[in-house]
């Protein structure tokens, strides 16, 4: 089975912090996404990333950065965290071909104090 | 572009009952279509998914099929349990590799004993 773990379940930062989300995932998948769940909102596309080093920015990209240094592992970075990202982070990963489900994390939920 | 729409809960059924919850799309091409659950605490995990017109995704007593006259893949159970109480996401797959994956804006499916 496909496993994709984060790092942490639940975070509590305060305003201004820098702040590391950690995506890994093992089964040697091409794709990787980091999205964010807010009520009645769905989940809107953060960034993805189509191979080491190469990103693409998706809907709602501001306040984000994210790093993949190694193809198992995404990286979402709040550069200085605000209480309008206090939300559920879920990461996921896919097969770079047509038709391929996303499997998804178990999500962080961010708290900004 | 692409989107989806699906039912507006939450949805409280008791045991045993039919269930359906709707899901419409808008896009172009042929995307592939997908239903997501999400038990509480967790991640995502796919429940079924579609590639073609007149597909029918099917899994746990969960179907929905594939309609493109009416760009629909509703989500039906003949008799649902307690344990099926979650949320619910129609997604539509699109871009290269469904990169850029729709999601619908859930449905809280609540069943009682």
């Amino acid at each position: 089975d496909v496993k994709v773990t984060q790092s942490s379940r639940y975070l509590v930062k305060r305003t201004g912090e820098k702040v590391f989300l950690e995506c890994v995932q093992d089964m040697d998948h091409e794709n990787m996404f980091w999205y964010r769940q807010d009520p009645g909102l769905g989940l809107r596309l953060i960034y993805f990333s189509y191979d080491v080093k190469m990103k693409e920015k998706g809907d709602i990209p501001e306040g984000y950065s994210v790093s993949r240094e190694k193809k198992e592992r995404f990286s979402l970075i709040l550069e200085s965290a605000s209480t309008n990202q206090t939300s559920m982070y879920l990461c996921a990963s896919s097969l770079g071909r047509a038709y391929n489900e996303q499997f998804f994390g178990p999500g962080t939920r961010l708290t900004v104090l | 572009g692409n989107s989806v729409t699906q039912m507006e809960g939450p949805v409280t059924l008791s045991e045993e009952a039919f269930l359906t919850i709707s899901c419409t799309y808008t896009a172009t091409g042929y995307p592939s279509l997908f239903w997501y659950v999400q038990y509480p605490g967790e991640g995502l995990q796919l429940l079924l998914k579609a590639t073609k017109a007149d597909d029918k995704g099917s899994n746990k007593g969960f179907e929905a099929t594939y309609r493109k006259e009416t760009t629909s893949f509703h989500l039906e159970k003949g008799s649902v349990q307690v344990s099926d109480s979650a949320v619910y996401f129609c997604a539509l797959g699109g871009g290269y590799n469904n990169n850029d994956m729709r999601f619908g804006a859930g449905t809280r499916l609540t069943v009682k004993p």
